[in-house]
C-alpha cells in the first residue's frame, strides 16, 4: 500500500526548532521530488517547499515566507522525508502535509498531515 | 508569483446538480501544469485533475477539468453527497507552487 505518514507536530515557543518526519512506503522514494505543504486554523493550503530527486540534484526550493528557516531533506535509503524548521514564528502554526511531487501529475500522494503550534 | 483567483467563493448546490468551478491564473500557466484538489472536513486534500484536464486515480468521471493559459474550469456533472466539500485549485509550473482561495461547494 502506497502511504505517507507524518510524524515530529507538536507545541513549540517562538523562536525554537522542531523536525518533521515523512516517512513512506509503498513506492520506490528515490525516484520522486518530495514537498510539503501547510495549512493554517481555518485557512487555505500553502506551499512550503520541496526538495527533487537525486538524478534530479537534489536540490530544494522554498517558500518566501520560510526561507532561510526552514530546510527539507530527504534520506533515499530509508524512504523519509524532513522538514526541519528552524526560528518557529506564531504564523507558523499549521497542519504539515507531506506530499509526493511535483510530477507532470502534480502532487499525487497526501499524507493526513500532523499539527505544529508554535506559542508561548 | 502566479496568483490564482477562484470563483464563486461558495456554490449553494442540491445532490444531482451541476457544478462548475473557476480558476484564474494571474498570468499563463507554463504546460497547462494546473490541478484540483477536493478537502473534506479534518481530512488531507486529494487530487482530482491534473494538467488541467487529467483525471487522476480512481477519480470518477462527473469529475472533469477544462481550460488553459489562464483560465480553467472543473465541472462536476451530478454532485453526490460526498462532494460537498472545498476545491483548491493549484499552478505547479512555477515556484511559488500557488493555491487559489479554494471554492466550497454546500448543500443548499
Amino acid at each position: 500500500e502506497v502511504q505517507l505518514v507524518e510524524s515530529g507536530g507538536g507545541l513549540v515557543k517562538p523562536g525554537r526548532s522542531l523536525r518533521l518526519s515523512c516517512t513512506t512506503s509503498g513506492f520506490s522514494f528515490g525516484d520522486y521530488a518530495m514537498s510539503w505543504f501547510r495549512q493554517a486554523p481555518g485557512k487555505g493550503l500553502e506551499w512550503v517547499g520541496f526538495t527533487r530527486s537525486k538524478p534530479y540534484g537534489g536540490t530544494t526550493e522554498y517558500a518566501a515566507s520560510v526561507k532561510g528557516r526552514f530546510t527539507i531533506s530527504r534520506d533515499d535509503s530509508k524512504s523519509i522525508a524532513y522538514l526541519q524548521m528552524n526560528s518557529l514564528k506564531t504564523e507558523d502554526t499549521a497542519v504539515y502535509y507531506c506530499t509526493r511531487g511535483p510530477s507532470n501529475m502534480a502532487f499525487d500522494l497526501w499524507g493526513q498531515g500532523t499539527m505544529v503550534t508554535v506559542s508561548s | 508569483e502566479i496568483v490564482l483567483t477562484q470563483s464563486p467563493g461558495t456554490l449553494s448546490l442540491s445532490p444531482g446538480e451541476r457544478a462548475t468551478l473557476s480558476c484564474r491564473a494571474s498570468q499563463s500557466v507554463s504546460s497547462n501544469y494546473l490541478a484540483w484538489y477536493q478537502q473534506k472536513p479534518g481530512q488531507a486534500p486529494s487530487l482530482l485533475i491534473y494538467a488541467a484536464s487529467s483525471r487522476a486515480t480512481g477519480i470518477p468521471d462527473r469529475f472533469s477539468g477544462s481550460g488553459s493559459g489562464t483560465d480553467f474550469t472543473l465541472t462536476i456533472t451530478r454532485l453526490e453527497p460526498e462532494d460537498f466539500a472545498v476545491y483548491y485549485c493549484q499552478q505547479y509550473s512555477t515556484s511559488p507552487r500557488t493555491f487559489g482561495q479554494g471554492t466550497k461547494v454546500e448543500i443548499k
